[in-house]
């Protein structure tokens, strides 16, 4: 099992430019999450996908954030137009929907915009 | 609303001293709550959950409902544990994570 797969593990983009961040969960995890990283912000959940549906997005900062998630082994997490304050470490993560199952995250994107 | 809290940003011991690092949860309902480890700049990694009642690398945690707390515990730190833990609680298919605290375990 090659976990949850993140790309790119790094980017750096310049202010105003789209981000396009890529997710791929584990095979039969039907629980896909977005989560973003700070210094400042801790570990904030911005959006998650049950069964490839949108369920929460009451993280997502605002409308410069979009996520999909088309098929069950592939998600995106957008930022367009892509700002400074948007640096950070964007981890993906994926569970079963059982009880007491843990999440399981992957490497992370580390988004630097300048 | 569903919380988890933290207190203690940083705790620093010396290598072979006993580690508890505090975690407090608000829910009304049966928690699931979790251990995770943050390695220098890697992938968080579960380390225990409650219902399991295992140890894993020397570390244990106990759930008191009484006291709405997980904390997590380990007898005699080793170098190799400095790294950043954090408590989470499941509810309605979200984790939700607390602050964090760092562990520095010191030669």
């Amino acid at each position: 099992d090659a976990g949850v797969i993140q790309s790119p593990r790094h980017e750096v983009t310049e202010m105003g430019q789209e981000v396009t961040l890529r997710c791929k969960p584990i095979s039969g995890h039907n629980s896909l999450f977005w989560y973003r990283q700070t210094m400042m912000r801790g570990l904030e959940l911005l959006i998650y996908f049950n069964n490839n549906v949108p369920i929460d997005d009451s993280g997502m900062p605002e409308d410069r954030f979009s996520a999909k998630m088309p098929n069950a082994s592939f998600s995106t997490l957008k930022i367009q137009p892509s700002e400074p304050r948007d640096s950070a470490v964007y981890f993906c993560a994926s569970t079963r929907d059982v009880p007491n199952y843990g999440y399981t995250f992957g490497s992370g994107t580390r988004l630097t915009v300048v | 609303a569903q919380r988890v809290t933290q207190p203690e940003k940083l705790l620093s011991v010396f290598k072979g001293a006993p580690v508890e690092l505090k975690c407090n949860y608000s829910y009304s309902g049966s928690p699931e709550l979790f251990w995770y480890v943050q390695y220098s700049r890697q992938r968080l990694q579960l380390l225990l959950r409650h219902i399991s009642r295992e140890s894993i690398k020397g570390f244990t945690a106990d759930l008191n409902k009484g006291e709405t707390s997980f904390h997590l515990k380990k007898p005699f730190a080793q170098e190799e544990d400095s790294a950043m833990y954090y408590c989470a609680l499941r509810r309605g298919g979200k984790l939700i994570f607390g602050q964090g605290t760092e562990l520095s375990v010191k030669p």
